[in-house]
């Protein structure tokens, strides 16, 4: 069975701080990553994913991700985080041909104005 | 469009009692899920439908049941509440059929069971 490992459980951070958040995955197959972002009252939306080609994406917002499949990782990274990036973050992986996910534990970050 | 949505959006019931949860896509996706999510844990798949007609059990399954009522709506029935069951569940919605489609999400129902 695949897993998913957020060890970041909450990061508080300064606005214009750098942001790198940690997702590692365990399943020896082909997959498919994905970053999803939990708003304060909002319902989840996704920021970004990847299934194949550059392993470097970008998403929404001035996030991006790197996909680095020797490291089984799928870190999220933002060069100058706002103090609207205060959210809760979670990296989603699934089996290429398989459609559930199996999501971290999440990562809850706190922009400090 | 409304996208997907869920009611209740909160509800309380006492043990032993059952619920059904409603959650309905405009999307015209063909696969929908139920998820839980609980502190510290993320989300955890509870039932998802690939399409219309066939509903498959995710990780967490026990003390549930769905029903793919057509290609809009599928359905999370609680027959008997227990407290272990406390958590905000989450509806979703994807298509048209492949492991990289987005997963789009309803607002969520926050349940808790005295």
């Amino acid at each position: 069975a695949q897993s998913v490992s957020q060890h970041n459980h909450h990061v508080i951070l300064s606005e214009a701080a750098s942001l790198e958040l940690g997702c590692n995955y365990s399943y020896g197959g082909t997959v498919n990553l994905f970053w999803y972002v939990q708003y304060p009252g909002q319902h989840l939306q996704l920021l970004l994913k990847y299934f194949s080609g550059d392993p470097l994406v970008k998403g929404i917002k001035g996030f991006e991700a790197e996909f680095i499949k020797s490291k089984f990782s799928f870190n999220l990274r933002k060069p100058s985080v706002q103090w609207s990036d205060t959210a809760e973050y979670f990296c989603a992986v699934n089996a290429a041909g398989r459609r559930a996910l199996t999501f971290g534990s999440g990562t809850r970050l706190q922009v400090q104005p | 469009n409304a996208g997907v949505t869920q009611t209740p959006k909160f509800q309380v019931l006492k043990t032993g009692q059952s619920m059904t949860l409603q959650c309905a896509q405009d999307m015209n996706h063909n696969s929908m899920y139920w998820y839980r999510q609980d502190p510290g844990m993320g989300l955890r798949l509870i039932y998802y439908s690939a399409s219309e007609g066939t509903t498959d059990k995710g990780e967490v399954p026990n003390g549930y049941n769905v029903s793919r009522l057509n290609k809009r709506e599928f359905s999370l029935r609680l027959e008997s509440a227990a407290p272990s069951q406390t958590s905000v569940y989450f509806c979703a919605s994807s298509g048209p059929g492949q492991s990289t489609d987005t997963q789009y999400f309803g607002p969520g129902t926050r349940l808790t069971v005295l």
